[in-house]
């Protein structure tokens, strides 16, 4: 089975850009998650969607980032405008629902992103 | 509000020698998940192993070993004879409660396992 596909891997962008990425998860899985990683405040989740509807974005760190999930198989993360602080790693994830309770996260290759 | 620490951040061993990566956790609920993960030197996350909080028994995988104590809080990794495939960074993740689908993640521990 393909794993949660993560567009694009790499991501080089000039700060007031704007930064789209793209994250295709596992078919039928139903929840998906987004993560940034950096090396100052590790991994940290963004927002993550059940169903295609946004359940928490508390981890969203500012305006000038939104996600969207239009359908079960994709979800996009974007960054309007970029900024240098915005680099680092990002990573989708989904989860399985056929597992009672708590759903295993499987993530992407993440997308690697540098704001310069 | 939940936590988990990992206090080593880097260990460095020869291969073959046994090495065990410590995690702690905190957390209010009595129903809980635990997780590792492993970050390879090409930057993907890959899942090892999930347990509950119900479920305290000890899992063997190859290699890979796993002790849970809920009287400590932890949940340790242990690594048998250990490779230098096994070079990584390991990050052990809490989810709390039922249907908790947020996980928090440790700091993550780099192993280095050297010829």
């Amino acid at each position: 089975d393909a794993g949660v596909i993560q567009s694009p891997r790499h991501e080089v962008t000039e700060m007031g850009q704007e930064v789209t990425l793209r994250c295709k998860p596992i078919s039928g899985h139903n929840s998906l998650f987004w993560y940034r990683q950096t090396m100052m405040r590790g991994l940290e989740l963004l927002i993550y969607f059940n169903n295609n509807v946004p359940i928490d974005d508390s981890g969203m760190p500012e305006d000038r980032f939104s996600a969207k999930m239009p359908n079960a198989s994709f979800s996009t993360l974007k960054i309007q405008p970029s900024e240098p602080r915005d680099s680092a790693v990002y990573f989708c994830a989904s989860s399985d629902p056929g597992e009672l309770y708590q759903e295993t996260q499987y993530f992407g290759p993440g997308t690697r992103l540098l704001v310069l | 509000a939940q936590k988990v620490t990992q206090a080593q951040t880097e260990i460095s061993v020869v291969e073959k020698e046994d090495v065990t990566l410590d995690c702690v956790y905190e957390t209010r609920d009595t129903t809980y998940y635990l997780f590792w993960y492993k970050q390879p030197p090409s930057g993907e996350l890959v899942f090892l192993i999930r347990r509950n909080s119900f479920d305290e028994q000890n899992e063997i995988s190859g290699r890979y070993s796993w002790n849970f104590q809920k009287s400590t809080s932890s949940f340790n990794f242990t690594i048998t004879a250990s490779q230098v495939v096994d070079s990584a960074v390991y990050f052990c993740a809490l989810s709390e409660g039922l249907a908790g689908n947020m996980l928090t993640f440790g700091g993550g521990t780099r192993l280095m396992v050297k010829p």
